[in-house]
C-alpha cells in the first residue's frame, strides 16, 4: 500500500486560508468516506482534527474543515494562526481493511 | 483523565526483538480497539496494525506481516506490541492510539510515544 500523496510544504500569513491536498486511489480515498486529518507539533503525538472527510471532533476549531472530490481529499484552515504551524497528515481506510497515511505536509505560518 | 501510558525507550541490536507496552486508564478499556503507528526520524506516520478488545482479532500492515505481533491483556488494561528481526530501518518512535469508536480507523487518544533505536 503506497502512501497517500501530499505536498511537502505549504505556507500562509496570519488570517489567510490554506488548503492541503491528499491524493490516493479508488482503493482508499476515492472508495470510502473514511478520510481523516492529523496535526502534529514537533516532538508531540498527532492530534485528530478531521474524521469522515469533513467532521470535527469535539474541541477542534471550526477554522479546520475537510472535503473530498474523487481520489483527492483536502484540508482547509481558515484564519491562520501562529499555533497552526505544524505537520499535517491525512489518513484513509483502504480496501485491504488497513489504514494508509499521507507523507505529511509542513505548514509554515509566515 | 483518558490516557495511554507507554513503556520507556529501548536500544536494540539488529536481529533482536523489542516489546513496547501501552497501558490504558480513564476509560473502559474493553470498549475500544487499539492501533500502533510508528514514525521514523524526520519521516511521516506509518500505520502498523489494529487489535480488538479481546485480542483475538488483529489486522497488520502487509509490510510488517510475520515480524509484528500485538497482544491484549484485559487484567492489566495493557496492549503490547512486539517487533522481531529488527533492522536499522525499524528505528522510530512507536505510538499506541485508541480507535475513535467502533473500528473507525481514526485515533483520538495517543500515547506519548516510545523511541526504539536499532544500532549495532
Amino acid at each position: 500500500q503506497s502512501a497517500l500523496t501530499q505536498p511537502a510544504s505549504v505556507s500562509g500569513s496570519p488570517g489567510q486560508s490554506i488548503t492541503i491536498s491528499c491524493t490516493g486511489t479508488s482503493n482508499d480515498v476515492g472508495g470510502y468516506h473514511y478520510v481523516s486529518w492529523y496535526q502534529q507539533h514537533p516532538g508531540k503525538a498527532p492530534k485528530l482534527m478531521i474524521f469522515d472527510v469533513n467532521n470535527r471532533p469535539s474541541g477542534v476549531s471550526n477554522r479546520f474543515s475537510g472535503s473530498k472530490s474523487g481520489n483527492t481529499a483536502s484540508l482547509t484552515i481558515s484564519g491562520l494562526q501562529a499555533e497552526d504551524e505544524a505537520d499535517y497528515y491525512c489518513g484513509s481506510y483502504t480496501r485491504s481493511n488497513t489504514l494508509v497515511f499521507g507523507g505529511g505536509t509542513k505548514l509554515t505560518v509566515l | 483523565q483518558v490516557q495511554l501510558v507507554q513503556s520507556g525507550a529501548e536500544v536494540k541490536k539488529p536481529g533482536a526483538s523489542v516489546k513496547v507496552s501501552c497501558k490504558a486508564s480513564g476509560y473502559t478499556f474493553s470498549n475500544f480497539y487499539i492501533h500502533w503507528v510508528r514514525q521514523a526520524p524526520g519521516q511521516g506516520l506509518e500505520w502498523m496494525g489494529i487489535i480488538n478488545p479481546s485480542g483475538d482479532r488483529t489486522r497488520y500492515a502487509q509490510k510488517l506481516q510475520g515480524r509484528f505481533t500485538m497482544t491484549w491483556d484485559t487484567s492489566t488494561s495493557t496492549v503490547d506490541m512486539e517487533l522481531s528481526s529488527l533492522i536499522s530501518e525499524d528505528t522510530a518512535v512507536y505510538y499506541c492510539a485508541r480507535d475513535y469508536g467502533s473500528v473507525t480507523y481514526y485515533m483520538d487518544v495517543w500515547g506519548k510515544g516510545t523511541t526504539v533505536t536499532v544500532s549495532s
